[in-house]
């Protein structure tokens, strides 16, 4: 049982490109979401969805673009890359949605952008 | 979700003290989630507090949820090196669930 896989585990950037943050869960879980990680800001949440063809933003969506095509996918798109968006960005699911509070976590995709 | 504040932000402890950490928040919460992340790990959940008052315990761990539900605390018994890692409240408002800047624990051996 894989859980919460993400790709790539490591990614560096120049400044204007654009990427996708791949995140795919075996769960069959309907509730997914992307948070960044920043030192000394805990975890910031940038998009959610709460099942397949539905997207919503969180606190910090801006500069990112997501999709639900399928249950098991949720990726993150950046579309022109800048360097306030070098962080570490996390998916995660939840078999219940956030009302259930428990979130199944991927290992993490490092960002770098220069 | 409601915005969440947690403090101390760092704390060094000697192997054997114990560890408190404390959420606040100036409105009621419905609910309240701990999260431990390793160092270079991925966060993992470790309860969700729901009722007033309500105490739960999970070895050396204990957490509160205060009885007007505006705070909470993870307090560990005689921390190990194990413990170390930085402890993470969440709450959520809807489908939004959303953290606090968490508590990074070191313990000395």
């Amino acid at each position: 049982n894989a859980g919460v896989t993400q790709t790539p585990k490591f990614q560096v950037l120049k400044t204007g490109q654009s990427m996708t943050l791949q995140c795919a869960q075996d769960m069959n879980h309907e509730y997914m979401s992307w948070y960044r990680q920043d030192p000394g800001m805990g975890l910031r949440l940038i998009h959610y969805s709460v099942g397949a063809g539905i997207t919503d933003q969180g606190e910090v969506p801006n500069g990112y673009n997501v999709s639900r095509s399928t249950t098991e996918d949720f990726p993150l798109r950046l579309l022109s890359a800048a360097p306030s968006q070098t962080s570490v960005y996390f998916c995660a699911s939840s078999p219940q949605g956030a009302a259930a509070g428990e979130l199944f976590f991927g290992e993490g995709s490092r960002l770098t952008v220069l | 979700g409601q915005q969440v504040m947690q403090i101390p932000q760092y704390q060094h402890v000697q192997e054997g003290e114990d560890f408190t950490t404390y959420c606040n928040s100036s409105t009621t919460l419905s609910n309240i989630q701990w999260y431990k992340q390793r160092p270079g790990g991925h966060p993992v959940f470790l309860i969700q507090l729901v009722k007033s008052g309500e105490v739960k315990k999970q070895k050396r761990l204990t957490f509160q949820f205060g009885e007007a539900k505006k705070n909470s605390s993870l307090h560990i018994t005689a921390t190990q090196t194990t413990d170390v890692g930085t402890y993470f409240c969440s709450n959520n408002a809807g489908n939004m669930l959303t953290f606090g800047g968490g508590t990074r624990l070191m313990v000395k051996p």
